[in-house]
């Protein structure tokens, strides 16, 4: 089965604070995506990478930047966390053979005080 | 990616089908039809896809209008564990990486 692991189920931060989200895919997939879910809004792109290195912005990548290093990581940065960033964030991959699937971690609520 | 329309909320009796409809009325030719769900504190999890003939897997069956402007998820028979947010998608597959965009889904509730 492809696994995708989050580094932490909940998160509290204090405003300001430098935040780094981990994901880890153990399937070899060449892309991978940053999501955050908000109530009312639905999921919305932050950030995904198709190559080790390369990067793309999505819908709302304001705020965060991110690193992917290895293949099978991908890191979501919030370089000063605001309040506004209070969210569940979601990590997901596919391969590139196979576009119809993603592949979703379990989430990281995120809080920021 | 077209846009699709999901009604908020449903509910159905455990051990029935469960009939989740969607409309995709600007959907172009080579759009496909994905659906998901997400259980409570759970990431999406992907259920099927389609273009334009029904397609049937272990989890459900999508049957696609033959003019594809709408489609409707069918969970053949519904348990309690099917509770979630379903949500429909149209988009291009793409080869290399390409962003699904969720909406607000339907929430369904099976109950006893």
């Amino acid at each position: 089965d492809v696994k995708v692991t989050q580094s932490s189920r909940y998160l509290v931060k204090r405003t300001g604070e430098k935040v780094f989200l981990e994901c880890v895919q153990d399937m070899d997939h060449e892309n991978m995506f940053w999501y955050r879910q908000d109530p009312g809004l639905g999921l919305r792109l932050i950030y995904f990478s198709y190559d080790v290195k390369m990067k793309e912005k999505g819908d709302i990548p304001e705020g965060y930047s991110v690193s992917r290093e290895k293949k099978e990581r991908f890191s979501l940065i919030l370089e000063s966390a605001s309040t506004n960033q209070t969210s569940m964030y979601l990590c997901a991959s596919n391969p590139d053979r196979d576009p119809y699937e993603q592949y979703f971690g379990p989430g990281t609520r995120l809080t920021v005080t | 990616d077209a846009k699709t329309t999901q009604p908020p909320s449903m509910d159905c009796a455990e051990g029935r089908a469960a009939n989740l409809p969607c409309n995709h009325s600007t959907i172009s030719g080579n759009e496909y039809v994905y659906w998901y769900r997400q259980i409570h504190s759970q990431g999406p999890q992907y259920i099927i896809h389609g273009l334009k003939n029904n397609e049937t897997n272990e989890m459900a069956s999508l049957i696609i209008t033959e003019d594809r402007k709408s489609s409707t998820l069918i969970l053949p028979h519904a348990t309690l564990r099917d509770t979630a947010v379903y949500y429909c998608i149209v988009r291009v597959p793409a080869g290399t990486a390409s962003k699904l965009t969720f909406g607000t889904g339907t929430r369904l509730q099976v109950t006893l």
